[in-house]
């Protein structure tokens, strides 16, 4: 089994700062991971992810993600937030090939301040 | 990216009434469907794996006879909270996996459904 544990529950910021929402994850075997954005009322959008290859990976919105195997993380980072991102983030963990059925974090609240 | 629709988004309803919550994939086959449960600045709670054709999988702890699952096509799952009681009242969202997809490959997400029980 695999648990993913976000460390921050809520992460103020200025508009046009760097942000990066901690994720860090458990499993005993390999895992793909994943980070998705909601909005209020609303279902969930990928952003990311990472499935093999290079550790750092590009989504949306100008969002990226590096896997760190070492320190079992997968940090979400922007160089510069913008009023409109503001919203949960949640990461996500799931066995590679298994049949995908991801284990999500608490979420994260991203405020983004004028 | 495929797009799931998910309807209604928002239902108020009557302790003691059911609702039907659908779950559709608009361009694209799924043959596996999951429905999640979220609680207020809470995540997602697995609830069922609905596969198309046969009985859903729930988890532990989820009532299958106050949860309904039907995944009658490729296309379409339906959830149904039967016997709603106030304590019912959250957000529900649904989520599909394209058929012949392994399990390297996202599910996609309905928008959600915010149900008030009163």
């Amino acid at each position: 089994a695999q648990s993913v544990t976000q460390l921050d529950s809520q992460v103020p910021v200025f508009e046009e700062a760097p942000v990066e929402l901690r994720c860090n994850y458990s499993s005993s075997v390999s895992v793909y991971l994943f980070w998705y954005v909601q909005y209020p009322n609303q279902g969930l959008q990928l952003l990311l992810k990472y499935l093999s290859g290079s550790t750092l990976v590009k989504g949306i919105n100008g969002f990226e993600a590096e896997f760190n195997k070492s320190q079992t993380s997968f940090h979400l980072r922007k160089p510069s937030v913008h009023i409109s991102d503001t919203a949960e983030y949640f990461c996500a963990v799931s066995e590679s090939g298994g049949s995908y059925i991801p284990t999500f974090g608490r979420g994260t609240s991203l405020i983004v301040h004028p | 990216g495929a797009v799931v629709s998910q309807h209604p988004s928002r239902v108020i309803c009557k302790s003691g009434t059911s609702v039907k919550i659908e779950c559709r994939s608009l361009d694209f086959q799924a043959t596996t469907m999951f429905w999640y449960r979220q609680f207020p600045k809470q995540s997602l709670m697995l609830m069922a794996t609905s596969n198309e054709g046969s009985k859903a999988t729930y988890e532990q702890g989820v009532e299958k006879d106050k949860f309904l699952i039907n995944h009658a096509s490729l296309t379409l799952s339906t959830l149904t909270v039967t016997s709603a009681h106030p304590e019912d009242s959250s957000f529900y969202i649904c989520s599909a996996r394209a058929a012949g997809q392994g399990g390297n490959t996202e599910a996609f997400f309905g928008q959600g459904t915010r149900l008030t029980v009163v």
